[in-house]
């Protein structure tokens, strides 16, 4: 089974506008990864965020990560049409052995 | 610069055939992975490579072996292939096992018929 799962599963929004996605795991984790996948492609890594981080940037990429709630968002701000892609988070477990497991993705078009 | 090179990148088998997938890096890196990914599961590993020399089942690992080579090259087997192997298989590295990020390669679409 999946550790994390994304929500929405998709999601098409306007050029211009924000795109939200969550992610939300079930055991705790050492740090969590966003990966984006453009179609027939491999997954390009996009930011990490430790467990004992709550925020983290990088260009218009903004992740938060709530351990409390098990979950994390990716927040792209002024999307374009080169965003259109499949976001994965992936989760690193704690404990001496990082298993990462990935989601089922969320699918997101940008429509110009 | 090449990352994480895979090949090939189609390939179609008949049922019972055998194939060996290969991948190799320049980072060098410590830790290789393979991976399957199939519609509407996400990506689902099969076998890493925590460091040269050592190999490990992930979570889908019935049907294939691995063999780490050297440092840069980590192969994939399928001894005697099957219609549910059909999927797209990535192979990725990482500087280490804790905490970092994972590259990927461009992926080996795999159908067997």
């Amino acid at each position: 089974s999946q550790q994390g799962e994304e929500d929405p599963q998709a999601l098409s929004i306007q050029e211009g506008e924000n795109a939200t996605m969550n992610c939300s795991y079930k055991t705790s984790i050492n740090n969590l990864q966003w990966y984006r996948q453009n179609s027939g492609r491999g997954l390009v890594h996009l930011i990490l965020i430790r467990s004992n981080e709550r925020e983290k940037h990088s260009g218009r990429l903004r992740v938060t990560l709530d351990t409390s709630k098990k979950s994390s968002s990716l927040l792209i701000t002024a999307s374009r049409a080169a965003d259109t892609a499949s976001y994965f988070c992936a989760t690193g477990n704690s404990g001496g052995y990082q298993k990462v497991t990935f989601g089922i993705g969320t699918k997101l078009q940008v429509i110009p | 610069n090449a990352g994480v090179t895979q090949t090939p990148k189609f390939q179609v088998l008949k049922t019972g055939q055998s194939m060996t997938l290969q991948c190799a890096q320049d980072m060098n890196h410590n830790s290789m992975y393979w991976y399957r990914q199939d519609p509407g599961m996400g990506l689902r590993l099969i076998y890493y490579s925590a460091s040269e020399g050592t190999t490990d089942k992930g979570e889908v690992p019935n049907g294939y072996n691995v063999s780490r080579l050297n440092k840069r090259e980590f192969s994939l087997r399928l001894e005697s292939a099957a219609p549910s192997q059909t999927s797209v298989y990535f192979c990725a590295s990482s500087v280490r096992q804790q905490g970092a990020e994972a590259f990927f390669g461009q992926g080996t679409r795999l159908t067997v018929v």
